[in-house]
């Protein structure tokens, strides 16, 4: 069965740090990973995917990803933290068992950027 | 508009009452998700539809719960008989392509229901 795990609750660095927010994938076949951001009281915000490529991906508002096949992990990076970058993060993987294409979503990670 | 609409923002509704939760999803977009996201979880799957067909409904967790799309734009998720435990977010997610995985999901601000 398709999971990912988000194994920090809580994330907190100082603005202009950079961030890591960590994530790990179990899939069968190809992973189609997504990172999801949430701001109080709204819906998530699409950041970026990996589909296949190059395993530095990047997205909105300066993120990037890596995709590491061996550590199955697709950690979610930014290399100067915003205090506007706090918010609710998601990791996710697609259900490849699924002909719904649904994604499947971590517990999510709570980052808080300090001035 | 330009984003996935839900309505409405806010419900509580009483035990035992009826609920309706209503998406209104990017025009033209083929995929219709609806998820229950629990306070300080991550979003659970509850149903898909590719326009007007539910293909999925497997996270329903009972059969209290029932969703529809009949003309394959405007979804409504119903909730019959509510209980404490429905209380979450229910997020409704669009996207353009049927079933193509690497097509992002479009979501809107969700429905906060609270059973009293």
């Amino acid at each position: 069965a398709q999971s990912v795990a988000q194994p920090e609750d809580q994330v907190n660095v100082a603005e202009g740090n950079p961030l890591t927010v960590k994530c790990t994938y179990s899939v069968s076949g190809n992973p189609y990973l997504f990172w999801y951001v949430q701001y109080p009281n709204r819906g998530l915000q699409f950041l970026l995917k990996y589909i296949t490529g190059d395993n530095l991906v990047k997205g909105s508002y300066g993120f990037e990803a890596e995709f590491n096949k061996s550590q199955t992990s697709f950690h979610l990076k930014k290399p100067s933290a915003l205090v506007s970058d706090s918010a609710l993060y998601f990791c996710a993987v697609r259900d490849g068992s699924s002909n719904t294409g649904k994604l499947i979503f971590g517990q999510g990670t709570t980052l808080q950027v300090k001035p | 508009g330009a984003g996935v609409s839900q309505s409405p923002r806010y419900k509580v509704a009483k035990r035992g009452q009826d609920v309706a939760l209503r998406c209104d999803p990017i025009s033209g977009h083929v995929s219709l998700f609806w998820y229950q996201q629990a306070l300080g979880q991550g979003p659970e799957f509850l149903t898909y539809f590719q326009n007007e067909a539910q293909l999925d409904k497997s996270g329903l967790p009972s059969d209290r719960f029932f969703a529809e799309r009949p003309e394959g734009s405007v979804s409504t998720l119903k909730i019959q008989r509510t209980q404490q435990e429905d209380s979450a977010v229910y997020l409704c997610a669009s996207s353009l392509v049927g079933t193509a995985k690497n097509s992002p999901l479009h979501f809107g601000n969700g429905t906060r229901l609270t059973v009293t």
